[in-house]
């Protein structure tokens, strides 16, 4: 399958600091690529959803203002948290998606994750 | 609205076979993913199910029914590896992935 990384694997910020999480697709152009948050023992969370070159759509209930997501090119889309507060620690996944081919698999490749933990 | 139910938790005793199952209910669909996690480990794919039927991959196969809104996962030969939450997502119209809660799997030598 395609290899999507993620980077920092983990952080510990300060509160009120801002981080920044860079998601990159390594082995093909992502045109979709999406930003999960998962609380321990919790279902996956889908916070947004990016298009390269356009607006990420947020989901209901994530604000756009705090969690700013820029997908300026096909291999690389980031996500900072700006002004991180120690409720903001999660665990943050990126996935990409390439074309979407009629009848074909239109699965999510995902990076391996960023802890983030502020205090 | 749009639903995906699957079990919370099941238990298997290594070397036997389990199946895990998922029900939905989505706007549209445009098929059928089963993920595997490990705890504080991202999701790895495991198989696509768009067409009715069984797609059989090795220790693990898939099953998908449209009509009934069904899906399982069948899991052969367990391993202690195995020992991971499984994820049903089902991508809808708009092909967004619409993701069930997870099923941790607990298998016990």
């Amino acid at each position: 399958g395609a290899v999507v990384s993620q980077h920092p694997s983990w952080v510990i910020c300060k509160s009120g600091t801002s981080v920044k999480i860079e998601c990159r697709s390594l082995d093909f152009q992502a045109t979709t690529m999406f930003w999960y948050r998962q609380f321990p023992k919790q279902s996956l969370m889908l916070m947004a959803t990016s298009n390269e070159g356009s607006k990420a759509t947020y989901e209901q209930g994530v604000e756009k203002d705090k969690f700013l997501i820029n997908h300026a090119s096909l291999t690389l889309s980031t996500l900072t948290v700006t002004s991180a507060h120690p409720e903001d620690s999660s665990f943050y996944i990126c996935s990409a998606r390439g074309d979407l081919i009629a009848g074909g698999h239109n699965e999510q490749f995902f990076g391996p994750g960023t802890r983030l933990t502020v205090l | 609205g749009q639903n995906i139910d699957q079990p919370t938790e099941m238990t298997a005793t290594e070397g036997a076979i389990v199946q895990i199952n998922c029900t939905y209910q989505t706007s549209g669909f445009n098929g059928l993913f089963w993920y595997q996690q490990h705890a504080g480990e991202a999701p790895t794919f495991l198989s696509y199910n768009v067409l009715d039927g069984l797609e059989e991959k090795g220790r693990f196969s898939s099953f998908l029914s449209r009509s009934k809104g069904y899906s399982y996962l069948l899991l052969k030969e367990l391993q202690m590896k195995d020992s991971a939450s499984y994820l049903c997502a089902v991508s809808d119209s708009n092909y967004q992935l619409i993701w069930g809660a997870g099923t941790k799997l607990i298998i016990k030598p």
